[in-house]
């Protein structure tokens, strides 16, 4: 059975990083063509994908904020870490892992359920 | 970057059919997928690869993808398909992972 689950600080201030864990079973990120990624989703908004990760330790990053972010894995704990600097109010989402196959056409086939993140001072 | 349109909203009586539609160009050459998801849920991938389904996902949700538009159809519409459906592509050529807007289909 997959199952994924998302952790970090439900509020975080302007400026400041936020570090998100996804803790998975079910499935090992050392397997060919596993990969975890994370996805957003803006109250009343759109699914906006942050990052992917793969069994081989490459990484891949949304264009418009690969500057803020960064993404890595313990294989050994089943975990998968995404750090994201400079946090706005506009960051303001829900913040969903999500395993992630079919390469080279990747999909999420489980998602967790996903943690609110609220940026305020 | 890839850009993939879908119309904001659908709506269908019960028992009768759904199409909910995805533009982007070339999109046919492309894998795409979609997802459903209800008010407060994480979201659920209902058709893979195209036309493909996971697991668990009804025969009634079918896919298809030609040229401009990939479509997700669904048959036989419940009140329980009542959700936001979102597509999805991977473009090795810009933003790797691109989701449309999401359409949301309501059951009259």
């Amino acid at each position: 059975q997959v199952t994924l689950r998302e952790s970090g600080p439900a509020l975080v201030k302007p400026t400041q990083t936020l570090t998100l864990t996804c803790t998975f079973s079910g499935f090992s990120l050392s397997t060919s063509g596993m990969c975890v990624s994370w996805v957003r989703q803006p109250p009343g908004k759109a699914l906006e994908w942050l990052a992917l990760i793969d069994w081989d330790d490459d990484k891949y990053y949304s264009t418009s904020l690969k500057t803020r972010l960064t993404i890595s894995k313990d294989t050994s704990k089943n975990q998968v870490v995404l750090t994201m600097t400079n946090m706005d109010p506009v960051d303001t989402a829900t913040y969903y892992c999500a395993r992630t196959r079919g390469y080279p056409g990747y999909y999420f086939d489980y998602w967790g359920q996903g943690t609110l993140v609220t940026v305020s001072s | 970057s890839y850009v993939l349109t879908q119309p904001p909203s659908v709506s269908v009586a019960p028992g009768q059919t759904a199409r909910i539609t995805c533009g982007g160009n070339n999109i046919g050459s492309k894998s795409v997928h979609w997802y459903q998801q209800k008010p407060g849920q994480a979201p659920v991938l209902v058709v893979y690869d195209d036309s493909d389904r996971p697991s668990g996902i009804p025969e009634r949700f079918s896919g298809s993808n030609s040229g401009n538009t990939a479509t997700l159809t669904i048959s036989r519409v419940e009140a329980g398909d009542e959700a936001d459906y979102y597509c999805q592509v991977w473009d090795s050529s810009s933003d790797p992972v691109v989701f449309g807007g999401g359409t949301k289909l309501t059951v009259l």
